[in-house]
């Protein structure tokens, strides 16, 4: 059975830093490219960055371009979201996604999510 | 960046119901067009992928169409666990979602 697990999340003040985990079993991680989507309180998802199977490509969107990291490790089958100069605006939920490509950004949709893992920035 | 727009934002309709909702692109997709159904306090779950793609072990009563910048999903006689939130997503260049479509129990 396919299984995401996030963890990491957390209260953190405006400014600081947190490093969100994706655990991944019941798959071969290493063929898959893996997502970050998120969704703030009451509103809708939006696509945070993506990483193809090798992490030869990372994608971000422009709202956390810069400040966050995507990367991954194949031998720990670990997806992991380093978010650094937090803002209110980062409050969301964080799901881990996985999705089936050609190695770019285009895929035949995210099929299995993780459960997600709540992110709240205040002071 | 392409933005993905779908109407309605709400939808009341009544069990047995045929449903339609679309979701209009900015600039043409081919059919890099993904589907989504999420309920509360739930992940998303994937019904119909590249448009017009039934996902493994979603009920056949969920269709998607379209190709370019207009598509719809279908969802052809509403069953009681149908009420959700239903949202596009394109991944032709970077990925964006449609604002979502809450459909409710009339």
């Amino acid at each position: 059975e396919v299984q995401l697990v996030e963890s990491g999340g957390g209260l953190v003040k405006p400014g600081g830093s947190l490093r969100l985990s994706c655990a991944a079993s019941g798959f071969t991680f290493s063929t898959y490219s893996m997502n970050w989507v998120r969704q703030a309180p009451g509103k809708g998802l939006e696509w945070v960055s993506s990483i193809s199977s090798s992490s030869s490509y990372k994608y971000y969107a422009d709202s956390v371009k810069g400040r966050f990291t995507i990367s991954r490790d194949n031998a720990k089958n670990s997806l992991y979201l380093q978010m650094n100069s937090l803002r209110a605006e980062d409050t969301a939920v964080y799901y881990c996604a996985r999705a089936l490509t050609g190695g770019g950004i285009r895929s035949l949709g995210y099929d299995h999510w993780g459960q997600g893992t709540l992110v709240t920035v205040s002071s | 960046d392409i933005q993905m727009t779908q109407s309605p934002s709400s939808l009341s309709a009544s069990v047995g119901d045929r449903v339609t909702i679309t979701c209009r692109a900015s600039q043409s997709i081919s059919s890099y067009l993904h589907w989504y159904q999420q309920k509360p306090g739930k992940a998303p779950k994937l019904l119909i992928y590249s448009a017009s793609s039934l996902q493994s072990g979603v009920p056949s009563r969920f269709s998607g169409s379209g190709s370019g910048t207009d598509f719809t999903l279908t969802i052809s006689s509403l069953q009681p666990e149908d009420f959700a939130t239903y949202s596009c997503q394109q991944d032709y260049s970077t990925p964006s979602f449609g604002q979502g479509t809450k459909l409710e129990i009339k």
